[in-house]
């Protein structure tokens, strides 16, 4: 399958301070990339939608003030935790689509914990 | 009705048997749908799409039921490596969100 890399993959902050998480498509163009958070044995949660060269789409109850997100290129999308809170600590997942209709391939993850 | 449902499970299954997943989506107008695998703290993995016609993939066989409106996955003489939670995976093209299911844990015993 196609390579998505999500980078970092362990970060710890302090709170108040804001993190940046990276995602790329290494081997294709991603005309949509999605972003996850999930908590501890629970399934992965929506966060935002976002399509190259327009403002992402945010799920009802996601701050997108507070979760940045920017899709620059066809072969990276970044996601800002601002004013990160411990309460924002858990583990971030982007995956990435070519086309519509077709599977969307995931990065390894983004594991935050705020202290 | 929430969008996408599965059995949680767990559900733990001798190695070499038979083991079938039902996954149920709301939203008739939706058009692909995928199987994925995820191990414990790792991201997704895509297992396989699954077409109207139905598919096969070695010993994983998945179906898709456009009428009631569920999706299978059917895994043949299960190995150990098989444990997993395996989640459906639903896209919704009216607003092109990928909808995922719970997951549901699949425990291969010994």
């Amino acid at each position: 399958g196609a390579v998505v890399s999500q980078h970092p993959s362990r970060v710890i902050c302090k709170s108040g301070t804001s993190v940046k998480i990276e995602c790329r498509s290494l081997d294709f163009q991603a005309t949509t990339m999605f972003w996850y958070r999930q908590f501890p044995k629970k399934s992965l949660m929506l966060m935002a939608t976002s399509n190259e060269g327009s403002k992402a789409t945010y799920e009802q109850g996601v701050e997108k003030d507070k979760f940045l997100i920017n899709h620059a290129s066809l072969t990276l999308s970044t996601l800002t935790v601002t004013s990160a809170h411990p309460e924002d600590s858990s583990f971030y997942i982007c995956s990435a689509r070519q086309f519509l209709n077709t599977e969307a391939f995931f990065g390894q993850g983004t594991r935050l914990t705020v202290v | 009705r929430k969008e996408v449902e599965q059995d949680p499970g767990p559900f733990n299954v001798p190695e070499g048997a038979t083991v079938a997943f039902n996954c149920t989506y709301s939203n008739s107008a939706s058009q692909s749908f995928f199987w994925y695998r995820q191990d414990c703290r790792k991201e997704p993995k895509l297992l396989m799409s699954v077409y109207s016609s139905g598919n096969e993939d070695g010993r994983f066989t998945a179906q898709l039921n456009r009428a009631s409106q569920y999706i299978s996955l059917l895994i043949r003489d299960s190995k150990l490596s098989d444990s997993a939670t395996y989640l459906c995976v639903v896209n919704e093209n009216r607003d092109d969100k990928i909808i995922f299911g719970k997951g549901t844990r699949l425990h291969i015993l010994p």
